[in-house]
């Protein structure tokens, strides 16, 4: 089955830096790669995703990257903020029986300092 | 992030209880999901249906039964609850572009 890498496990920055997570999956049939954001208590959600055809994606602050030769994609956040604090994670989704399938990483604990 | 309710959304059993938790979508999409989710393990997959009437296996299947009756609900099963069972459950709905959307969860502890 796919196998997702996430590091760092935490991230510590100072608010403004900018914070840079990475990502590897092994399956090639794997195709989408959706970011989560999960705030202390509260539930999983999706801040941003990129496919398979596509080799970056912005959406203000933050940014996606995928290097599908090298099977890694990583997540940028630039101008950190207080509130960017949270639990973040990767996951690589293949099709399986009418269904994507994602599989998750471990997940980064982002801490933005003040 | 409306369209996912769970119930309950805490619960605590003893060692060999069993318990149903409850997932109910909103929408008409085909594609739902449960996952647990432990410390520094992420979210792992128990099962997944991606029609009514259709489950299957995700990577954590064991002790745990799904039923998928209709297209709206799909609820998650513990026959005989066990402590390594204490986590944090989520239900999911994927919409047509496979972006998930995950219920409030449900901590469970089981002593």
């Amino acid at each position: 089955g796919e196998n997702v890498e996430q590091h760092p496990s935490t991230l510590s920055v100072q608010e403004g830096d900018s914070a840079v997570i990475k990502c590897t999956y092994s399956d090639s049939a794997s195709n989408y790669f959706p970011w989560y954001k999960q705030e202390l208590g509260k539930r999983p959600q999706l801040i941003i995703d990129i496919r398979s055809n596509v080799g970056e994606k912005k959406d203000q602050r933050i940014a996606v990257t995928l290097n599908k030769t090298a099977k890694h994609f990583s997540l940028h956040i630039t101008e950190t903020q207080p509130e960017d604090s949270a639990v973040y994670f990767c996951a690589a989704s293949k099709q399986s029986g009418g269904s994507y399938i994602p599989t998750f990483g471990r997940g980064t604990s982002l801490i933005v300092h003040p | 992030n409306a369209g996912v309710t769970q119930t309950p959304k805490f619960q605590v059993l003893k060692t060999g209880q069993s318990m149903t938790l409850q997932c109910a979508q909103d929408m008409n999409h085909n594609s739902m999901y449960w996952y647990r989710q432990d410390p520094g393990m992420g979210l792992r997959l128990i099962y997944y249906s991606a029609s009514e009437g259709t489950t299957d296996k995700g990577e954590v299947p064991n002790g745990y039964n799904v039923s998928r009756l209709n297209k709206r609900e799909f609820s998650l099963r513990l026959e005989s609850a066990a402590p390594s069972q204490t986590s944090v459950y989520f239900c999911a709905r994927a919409d047509t572009n496979e972006k998930l959307f995950f219920g409030s969860g449900t901590q469970l502890s089981v002593l």
